[in-house]
C-alpha cells in the first residue's frame, strides 16, 4: 500500500527560487523522512521529523508537520541546478512496531539554470 | 552509499529464468529491505528484515525470494514466477530511523 503522496508530481523552476513540494500520508506515524535520489541512482536520507516536531531545518531545508491533516513539506530555499531529483517521503507506521519505510510517488523537480 | 553494495548494477535475464541480486553492507545493521521502483514511480516494498534469519514479505513480494543467513547479506530472487521484472531494485538498511541505500540494480528481461 502506498502511504505517501506527494505533489505536485513534477516541479520546474529557475535557479534561486524557492521549491516547495508536499506529502500527505494515510496513517499515523511515528516519524517522516524526505530523502532524495538522483536519476538512476539510490536514495539519499535528507532529513527526519517525528510526529512531535512540527518544524525542523538542515541547511537550504525546511520541513513542517501537521499531523491533524496529516501532511508534510520540504521547503528548498535558494535552489541550484544541483537540486534537480526526484524528492520522496517516507513515513514509519506507528503501528507497525518495525521499522517499516513506505514511500511516496515523489516529486520530479527541474531546476533550470 | 552508506556502505551498502549492489550488484550487479545491470542485469540481463531471459524470460522463465530465475535470477539473483545481490545486497551486501558493512554499516552493523539489523535491518535489511528490498524495494521495487518502476519509472517515474515510488518505491514499493519487496522484503524486510529485521534480523538474522528472519524475513517478512512487504507489498509485492509474489515472485520474489530472500534469505538472511547472515547479518551483511541480504539476496533477493527474481523468479520466474514475477510476471513483470523489468524494474529498478534498491537494497536498503537500517539502525534506528534513518535508511541507507544502495546504487540499486536495474533488471531488464530479453
Amino acid at each position: 500500500s502506498q502511504q505517501g503522496e506527494e505533489d505536485p508530481q513534477a516541479l520546474s523552476i529557475q535557479e534561486g527560487e524557492n521549491a516547495t513540494m508536499n506529502c500527505s500520508y494515510k496513517t499515523s506515524i511515528n516519524n517522516l523522512q524526505w530523502y532524495r535520489q538522483n536519476s538512476g541512482r539510490g536514495l539519499v536520507h535528507l532529513i527526519l521529523i517525528r510526529s512531535n516536531e512540527r518544524e525542523k531545518h538542515s541547511g537550504r531545508l525546511r520541513v513542517t508537520l501537521d499531523t491533524s491533516k496529516k501532511s508534510s513539506s520540504l521547503l528548498i530555499t535558494a535552489s541550484r541546478a544541483a537540486d534537480t531529483a526526484s524528492y520522496f517521503c517516507a513515513t514509519d507506521a506507528a503501528t507497525s512496531g518495525t521499522y517499516k519505510y513506505i514511500f511516496g510517488t515523489g516529486t520530479r523537480l527541474k531546476v533550470l539554470a | 552509499d552508506g556502505g551498502i553494495t549492489q550488484s550487479p548494477k545491470y542485469l540481463f535475464r531471459k524470460e522463465g529464468q530465475n535470477v539473483t541480486l545481490s545486497c551486501e553492507q558493512n554499516l552493523n545493521h539489523d535491518a535489511m529491505y528490498w524495494y521495487r521502483q518502476d519509472p517515474g514511480q515510488g518505491l514499493r516494498l519487496i522484503y524486510y528484515s529485521q534480523i538474522v534469519n528472519d524475513f517478512q514479505k512487504g507489498d509485492i513480494a509474489e515472485g520474489y525470494s530472500v534469505s538472511r543467513e547472515k547479518k551483511e547479506s541480504f539476496p533477493l530472487t527474481v523468479t520466474s514466477a514475477q510476471k513483470n521484472p523489468t524494474a529498478f531494485y534498491l537494497c536498503a538498511s537500517s539502525i534506528g530511523n534513518e535508511a541507507f541505500f544502495g546504487q540499486g540494480t536495474r533488471l531488464t528481461v530479453v
